[in-house]
């Protein structure tokens, strides 16, 4: 079992819907949860991060958090073409070192 | 607000060279990493360095070598380069919380032939 799994997609979205997508993980001891976007042939960049159970929303983006789940989700609302893009969910684990791991990346394609 | 260089963005080595991958960053942060990025295998941890001279293997550790002489710099070290380790590499720094993001440089596209 990976440690951080996503579907690959593509997920396809008309503009102006709403795109979600979701994270799994694995270990328990998870504690903080990120969610990257990444445009092509561009390093990730952070979109949210999310610590506690529940929602957190930042303008069009709102993260779900569900640790007896185990899942972490990523909701953008009112889609745009702009938000055409991988996106990258990542988990750290608290105790030890710093260790982040990444799921493999959920492809976006918002359809004019 | 962070800043993370890497030396090269595109880098053209042959088979058997010693290649170094460079990475600063300005924000004096205690842990830095290496990861390879790959199609369908999304990012994988090659190392990572908590502090000065630290250092600690990754998922991926094999055909790397790592180096931190100085806080803001980790330099990832390919010390017999192989044509499987064409890729796309990414530097990513962060401070002491858990709860800090990972703020990545703009990559390295490392072709070897």
């Amino acid at each position: 079992q990976k440690e951080v799994e996503q579907n690959s997609g593509p997920l396809s979205v008309p503009e102006g819907a709403i795109a979600s997508l979701n994270c799994t993980y694995s270990d328990r001891g998870s504690q903080s949860f990120f969610w990257y976007r990444q445009y092509s042939g561009k390093s990730p960049e952070l979109i949210m991060s999310i610590y506690s159970n529940g929602d957190k929303e930042d303008g069009r983006f709102t993260a779900q958090l569900n640790k007896a789940r185990q899942y972490v989700s990523l909701l953008i609302r009112d889609s745009q073409p702009s938000d055409s893009a991988t996106y990258l969910c990542a988990v750290n684990k608290r105790g030890g070192y710093q260790k982040v791991t990444f799921g493999t990346g959920t492809k976006l394609q918002v359809i004019p | 607000d962070v800043k993370v260089t890497q030396s090269s963005r595109y880098l053209v080595k042959r088979t058997g060279e010693k290649v170094f991958l460079e990475c600063v960053q300005d924000m004096d942060h205690e842990n830095m990493f290496w990861y390879r990025q790959d199609p369908g295998l999304g990012l994988r941890l090659i190392y990572f360095s908590y502090d000065v001279k630290m250092k600690e293997k990754g998922d991926i550790p094999e055909g790397y070598s790592v180096s931190r002489e100085k806080k803001e710099r980790f330099s990832l070290i390919l010390e017999s380069a192989s044509t499987n380790q064409t890729s796309m590499y990414l530097c990513a720094s962060t401070g002491s919380s858990y709860n800090s993001p990972l703020h990545f440089g703009n990559g390295t596209r490392l072709t070897v032939t």
